[in-house]
């Protein structure tokens, strides 16, 4: 599996835009990026995912560079209910496409 | 919308006790697996199944057995508890193991072996 860099925490306030990236130099071409994060005492949740365009949901955007080595996912108006770890993973076709590969993910912390 | 739902939320055993962990998915999905997670190791795969009948073993699959009879339940059976088997389990569900594919996790049981 392609490997992800994260910061390991973030801090952010209140109602203010939060941007998270990612780094994943060695992505090929059939590699999806995807992220999840994981409330304290909760099972991971799925935040978004693309291939190569950009990508909107009701919980997220997720901005991936025109060389696909790179990623960030953007909370618009982040909220105390945003404090998580979040996971960037990629998952290509094939192989070991059948399992998620977390790694240690960026800690998000909000202030109030 | 109940989606994948993990049973019991937290258990206690005493080493060589047996247990199943439920879990149910009422999404359809034909993709089920089984992750443990322990502090600084992340998830790891244990067992997971593509479809009803079919399982096979993922990254630390040793002392744990799975069958899928229904498409909507993925039991997991610990078969003589050890303490290295204290840890937080987390059932995921999907359409199909396309990379494309969300994957729906349950909230975990907390399994403490004694």
């Amino acid at each position: 599996d392609a490997k992800t860099t994260q910061p390991n925490s973030m801090e952010s306030n209140e109602e203010e835009p939060v941007h998270l990236p990612c780094n994943h130099s060695t992505i090929s071409g059939t590699d999806y990026i995807h992220w999840y994060r994981q409330l304290p005492s909760q099972g991971p949740e799925y935040v978004i995912h693309g291939l190569t365009s950009n990508v909107n949901n009701r919980m997220a955007s997720l901005a991936i560079a025109e060389d696909r080595k790179s990623s960030t996912l953007i909370l618009h108006r982040a909220t105390l209910r945003d404090a998580a770890v979040y996971y960037c993973i990629l998952r290509g076709s094939g192989g070991s496409n059948y399992k998620l590969t977390f790694g240690k993910g960026t800690l998000l912390t909000v202030n109030p | 919308n109940a989606g994948v739902t993990q049973t019991p939320k937290f258990q206690v055993l005493k080493t060589g006790q047996s247990m199943t962990l439920q879990c149910a998915q009422d999404m359809n999905h034909e993709y089920m697996s089984w992750y443990r997670q322990d502090p600084g190791m992340g998830l790891r795969l244990i067992h997971y199944s593509v479809g009803a009948g079919i399982t096979d073993q993922g990254e630390v699959p040793n002392g744990y057995n799975v069958s899928r009879s229904t498409t909507e339940d993925f039991p997991l059976r610990l078969l003589s508890a050890a303490p290295s088997q204290t840890s937080v389990y987390f059932c995921a569900s999907s359409r199909n193991r396309e990379s494309n594919q969300p994957q729906h996790f349950g909230d975990g049981t907390r399994l403490s072996i004694l």
